[in-house]
Parts: structure tokens; sequence; C-alpha cells
């Protein structure tokens, strides 16, 4: 079978760090991928790992581990924007869909 | 460039009645998805189109719903008759084959609700 587990919520403050993490068990692997959902608008982007190590893009970095089946996105210097859901997702194999996550909301506090 | 687009973005039905969503991909994307999110789920993919062909439709919940890319640009997908399951957001993806790693760009989705 598949399975992707996130944290559910998460909340942090204004101008910390937080780590949202992402364990997969897939049939196949092609890479993996974060979006940022805002409520009611589409997923964008964010980043992609297809080998293991840290991706780093801005304020936002993307760690894989493959042997590990372990991926966690890192946001640092957050803003009240950031607040937003973070999906993870793993595209199983070249060409096809992707299988998600539940997504974890995060909240950021002033 | 425009993004990906969906029509609409809300649909209240009734029970039994039809309805049909669109996706326009961005513009030279041979790669078509269709996801589903219900609530408190995840999203869950549907089906996938290269051009006008079914690739993978795995994920179709069952012969209520019929998806069609005439032409291998914009993409329909009606649900006959309507059940209050089918009530969710439907996410439309697309994407192009930039060789072994290609992100997928999605659509503002369409809610539906069944009542």
């Amino acid at each position: 079978g598949q399975n992707i587990d996130q944290p559910t919520e998460m909340t942090a403050t204004e101008g910390a760090i937080v780590q949202i993490n992402c364990t997969y068990q897939t049939s196949g692997f092609n890479g993996l991928f974060w979006y940022q959902q805002h409520a009611g608008e589409a997923p964008t982007f964010l980043s992609y790992n297809v080998l293991d190590g840290l991706e780093e893009k801005g304020r936002f970095s993307s760690f894989l581990s493959r042997s590990k089946g372990y991926s966690y996105l890192l946001l640092k210097e957050l803003q009240m924007k950031d607040s937003a859901s973070y999906l993870c997702a793993v595209n199983g194999n070249y060409g096809q869909n992707f299988v998600f996550g539940p997504g974890t909301r995060l909240s950021v506090l002033p | 460039e425009a993004g990906v687009t969906q029509f609409p973005s809300h649909s209240v039905i009734e029970k039994g009645q039809t309805v049909t969503l669109r996706c326009d991909p961005i513009s030279g994307h041979d790669n078509l998805y269709w996801y589903r999110r219900v609530m408190g789920k995840e999203i869950k993919f549907l089906l996938h189109f290269v051009k006008e062909s079914k690739q993978d439709e795995s994920g179709m919940p069952n012969n209520r719903f019929l998806a069609e890319r005439t032409g291998g640009t914009y993409s329909t997908l009606k649900v006959q008759p309507a059940e209050l399951e089918d009530s969710g957001v439907y996410f439309c993806a697309s994407s192009q084959d930039l060789g072994s790693a290609y992100e997928q760009y999605f659509g503002p989705g369409t809610r539906l609700t069944v009542t």
C-alpha cells in the first residue's frame, strides 16, 4: 500500500524556525514534493527532492532520506503569511500521479 | 504565462443532478491530472491524461465519473448522477515533461457541494 504521514497541526511564533516532518511508504519513488496551500487557493510548489540531502531555497529548505522514507520542510524566519497548509507529496513513478499526505496546518502567531 | 484555471469555482447541486467541471491547463503542458479532496481527507488522485489519452484512471471512484480531454487541450470531468459523497474540492494540475523530474502546477480547484 501507499501511505504518507504528517502532523495535522503545528503552531510557531513569528521569526522562529519550524520543521514539518513527513514519512512515506510508497511502491515506487521518483521524488518528493512540498506544496504550500492557503485556504481556498491552489497548492503552490515549494521544493523538490529526489536525492538524499538538503535542498535550500531562501527561507525554505527540504531534506530527504530515502532509506528512512523521511523528509522534512524547514521554514526559517517565519512570517505571518506562512500560515497555511503544507502538503507532502510523493511521485511514485515517472510521469505518474502524486500521492499526497494529509497536510500540516501551520499557524504562525505574533 | 497564465496558470491552470478551473471553472466553476463553486457548484452546488442536488443529489441526482449532473455537473461538469472544466480545467484549462498551462499551454503546452501535455500532462493533465485530476485530484479530489473530500472533507478532512488528503488530496487523492483521480486520473491522468497525456495529451488526449487517458494514461491512468485508476483513481476514478466509479462509472458515474467521466473525464474527457478532446484535442489534448482543456479537460472536463462530468459527474452523473451526483451523490452526496461526491462533495469536495476537485483540483486539476498540469505538467510538462522535463526529463526525470517535473513539477505539477495546480489550479485553484472547484468546490462541489451535493445536497
